[in-house]
């Protein structure tokens, strides 16, 4: 059975430190994977996503990704946290069919000035 | 281009009265999705639909009921209003995986 967790219901960095945002997943074949933002009274935007092609993958605003297989891992990271990344960010696992689309609880970034 | 445009953005119900929350999306999508979000609980499924004329149902469809009659809208309908579906509901499309999601529906029940 496909499953996503999020380590981290919430994390807080300073502007201009790194973010490390941390999402593990199950899968009985190879996955595919997602992380979406979603600010404050918005819809959820995609951030990047992996479907087996390069085990790194880079998103928008600076965001990447690093699939570890080994570590059935899919953490999302930035090397330096901009203000406006404060939002709440979700990893997804795709499940194969297209009514089960496994979401994350979501981990709320914080970004002190 | 519009993408996923969800109507109305707030409403306040009463305990027992029914509406419609309305999804139109101009991507010609074939897959649609309503989500209801939370605090805390992230995205779960109500209903999808692969395309016009089929529906199914996700993890959480009491009190609940779709359509799909056209390949643009897919509306939501709540029947006999509870407290219990007082939520953040989200319409999505897809695209080869990638959802594309309408800014929220606020539904409170009182």
């Amino acid at each position: 059975a496909q499953s996503v967790t999020q380590l981290d219901s919430h994390v807080s960095v300073s502007e201009g430190t790194p973010v490390l945002l941390r999402c593990n997943y199950s899968s009985s074949y190879s996955p595919s994977l997602f992380w979406y933002v979603q600010h404050p009274n918005k819809g959820l935007q995609l951030l990047l996503k992996y479907t087996s092609a390069a085990t790194l993958v880079k998103g928008i605003n600076g965001f990447e990704a690093e699939f570890k297989k080994s570590e059935t891992s899919f953490h999302l990271t930035k090397p330096s946290a901009h203000m406006s990344d404060a939002a709440e960010y979700f990893c997804v696992n795709y499940g194969g069919s297209q009514g089960n689309l496994i979401f994350g609880k979501g981990t709320k970034l914080s970004v002190k000035p | 281009n519009a993408g996923v445009t969800q109507t109305p953005k707030f409403r306040i119900l009463k305990i027992g009265q029914s509406m419609t929350l309305q999804c139109t999306q101009d991507m010609n999508h074939n897959y649609m999705y309503w989500y209801r979000q939370d605090p805390g609980m992230g995205l779960k499924l109500i209903y999808y639909s692969v395309g016009a004329g089929i529906t199914d149902k996700g993890e959480v469809p009491n009190g609940y009921n779709v359509s799909r009659s056209t390949t643009e809208d897919f509306p939501l309908r709540l029947e006999l209003a509870a407290p219990s579906q007082t939520s953040v509901y989200f319409c999505a499309s897809s695209r080869s995986g990638e959802l594309f999601f309408g800014e929220g529906s606020r539904l409170t029940v009182l």
